[in-house]
Order: structure tokens, then sequence, then C-alpha cells
């Protein structure tokens, strides 16, 4: 089984300041790993996944997050954050290859400061 | 492309009725996971079905949920008997295939409130 750690509830920064969230997992076999978004009262969305390849993957706003594999984690980061950004950020993984039920973790509330 | 409807976005029960929450998946999607979010928590895997099939429902409380997807018409996502600690946003997610490489596809949500 898998399973997700975000060890920061909630991450204030002010506007155009760099941010890390950061995503550590643990599992038996080799995953996936996933960012997603969710806006107040929303679903949801998508921001970013590694599925294999290139341990750097990046999302069309800014973002990007890197695999790393003895490290077991897969931090979020964007270098100049905009208000339009706060949101609650999950990390996400599933077992590559075996389709199984995706793991979430507890979340991590982005709040940009003006 | 509708993407995955959910409704009612919002219901509100009193203890003791029946809760039913419905999922059309993303048009040519055969999986279908509902989650629970409660407030201030993460995302809580509760079932993953395919058309007739339940995968796997390992999240699902043994009392009084229960989920079906039949051959014809959405998911259905049902509580019987709804108490206070059943109040919470209900996602659905739907995926082509196995998921996996596959990414889900979530809806906007239902919020079932409990009175």
């Amino acid at each position: 089984a898998q399973s997700v750690t975000q060890l920061d509830s909630q991450v204030p920064v002010f506007e155009e300041a760099p941010v890390e969230l950061r995503c550590n997992y643990s599992s038996s076999v080799s995953v996936y790993l996933f960012w997603y978004v969710q806006y107040p009262n929303q679903g949801l969305q998508l921001l970013l996944k590694y599925l294999s390849g290139s341990t750097l993957v990046e999302s069309i706003n800014g973002f990007e997050a890197e695999f790393n594999k003895s490290q077991t984690s897969f931090h979020l980061r964007k270098p100049s954050v905009h208000i339009s950004d706060t949101a609650e950020y999950f990390c996400a993984v599933t077992a590559a290859n075996y389709g199984q039920n995706f793991v979430f973790g507890p979340g991590t509330r982005l709040s940009v400061l003006p | 492309n509708a993407g995955v409807m959910q409704n009612p976005r919002h219901l509100v029960r009193r203890r003791g009725q029946e809760a039913r929450l419905r999922c059309s998946p993303m048009k040519g999607h055969s999986h279908v996971y509902w989650y629970r979010q409660l407030p201030e928590e993460g995302l809580k895997f509760m079932v993953y079905l395919q058309k007739e099939n339940i995968i796997d429902e390992s999240g699902m409380p043994k009392e009084r949920f229960s989920a079906e997807f039949p051959k014809e018409g959405p998911s259905i996502l049902r509580i019987q008997q709804v108490v206070r600690g059943d109040s919470a946003a209900y996602f659905c997610a739907s995926s082509p295939a196995l998921a996996g490489a596959n990414v889900l596809t979530f809806g906007a949500g239902s919020r079932l409130t409990v009175l």
C-alpha cells in the first residue's frame, strides 16, 4: 500500500515570493505521482504528474515538481507566486502499472498575501 | 465534453434521512471513484467501481453506505440514516481505464449537510 505525507498544513507567503510545498510518499512498488489543486468550493484539478522519464515536471502556470526516488519526495515549487495561486494543494500517489486507487495526502493550504 | 457531473451540488438532510449522490463520469470513462473530504481534512478514498462491478470498497464504512454504477445511468453513492458526522463534501472522479498512467478527472463535489 502507498501513503503520502504533506508536512505543512498551511503555508502563508507574500506575493512574488518563492514557495515550496513538501510531499513525501512511501511505497514498496514503483509509483506515479501527482499534484492536484483545489480552489474554494470546487473540485480538484490536475496540476502536474510524474509517470516516468525526466524527474522534473512542469505545469503551464509556472509550478514545477521534482521526483526524488532516494528521498521518496515530490516537492512542488514556484519561483514567484500570485494571489490567484491561493488554494489547497494535494499530493497523490498510485502504484505504477497496477491500476489501484489513488492515495491523497492531507493537503497544504497555500495563502498568498498581498 | 461536459466533464464529470455531480448532483446535487448541495444537499441538506435531517438525521435519519437518506442521502443519494449522483455522478456521471466523463464521456468514454468507465471507472468511477468516490472520495470524502471532511472539513479541514484531506481526501479519503471510499470506493472504486466500474460498470456493474465494485472493484475496491475498502474505504467505505461497513454500515449505512453503499455505492453502485449500473450499466445505464450514473453512479450513485447512498447513505442511509444519515448522522451529523456524515456532513462532508463527496467527490466523484472518473478515469477511462485503470487509474495509474491515466489521471483522475474530478467533479465539483456534492456537499452534504446533516442537521
